[in-house]
């Protein structure tokens, strides 16, 4: 039982290059999220998804955009990078009704130079 | 006002203090109250969590919510140097709807444990 787990563990890009950054749990979670963590800014949402075929934005999804095709994975795509985007980003999972225990995973750090 | 305000700190006590940490938030829909604990350069784990107002123990930790004031706590016994890390509380409402899986997170308090 792996948990969650995310690749690459850092990444560096230039400004407009793209990327994808994984996330895969073994947990049969429903609900899955990404998360990025910024100095003096604490953790803010991304998108999350609560089921396969199913996803919606948090509070910062400008740039990013993200699918679910299975119960297990949720990518998170950068189109085009900027250098705001540098940051950790963190993707988390659980079961339905029992958000109060998320799983985290490692995190993949991201420079955008 | 954001809605989950903690203070960032840093916070450095000496090994076997008592450590309080705090967290006041503005929305009175938040009924789950987590506190998570992350170590330099690694992701947040659960620490304890608490549905409504009231207290909960788990060994050196315990974890105070009162609704009323909007404002929770957690407290640390007999600190030790491994307890020196990150500490995020973070908070969800009830309902239905994806909307409500969500955690809002307060910023983190960093501790140092001394030897």
């Amino acid at each position: 039982n792996a948990g969650v787990t995310q690749t690459p563990k850092f990444q560096v890009l230039k400004t407009g290059q793209s990327m994808t950054l994984q996330c895969a749990q073994d947990m049969n979670h429903e609900y899955m999220s990404w998360y990025r963590q910024d100095p003096g800014m604490g953790l803010r949402l991304i998108h999350y998804s609560v089921g396969a075929g199913i996803t919606d934005q948090g509070e910062v999804p400008n740039g990013y955009n993200v699918s679910r095709s299975t119960t297990e994975d949720f990518p998170l795509r950068l189109l085009s990078a900027a250098p705001s985007q540098t940051s950790v980003y963190f993707c988390a999972s659980s079961l339905i009704g029992s958000q109060e225990t998320q799983y985290f995973g490692p995190g993949t750090r991201l420079l955008v130079l | 006002q954001k809605e989950v305000e903690q203070d960032p700190g840093p916070l450095s006590v000496p090994e076997g203090a008592i450590v309080s940490l705090n967290c006041t938030y503005s929305n009175s829909a938040f009924q789950y109250f987590m506190w998570y604990r992350q170590y330099s350069r690694k992701g947040p784990e659960l620490l304890m969590y608490t549905y409504s107002s009231g207290n909960k123990e788990d060994g050196r930790f315990t974890a105070q919510v009162d609704k009323s004031s909007k404002y929770i706590s957690l407290f640390i016994r007999d600190s030790q140097p491994s307890d020196s890390a990150t500490y995020l509380c973070a908070m969800s409402a009830r309902g239905s709807g994806g909307s409500n899986y969500k955690l809002t997170f307060g910023k983190g308090t960093l501790l140092t444990v001394n030897p």
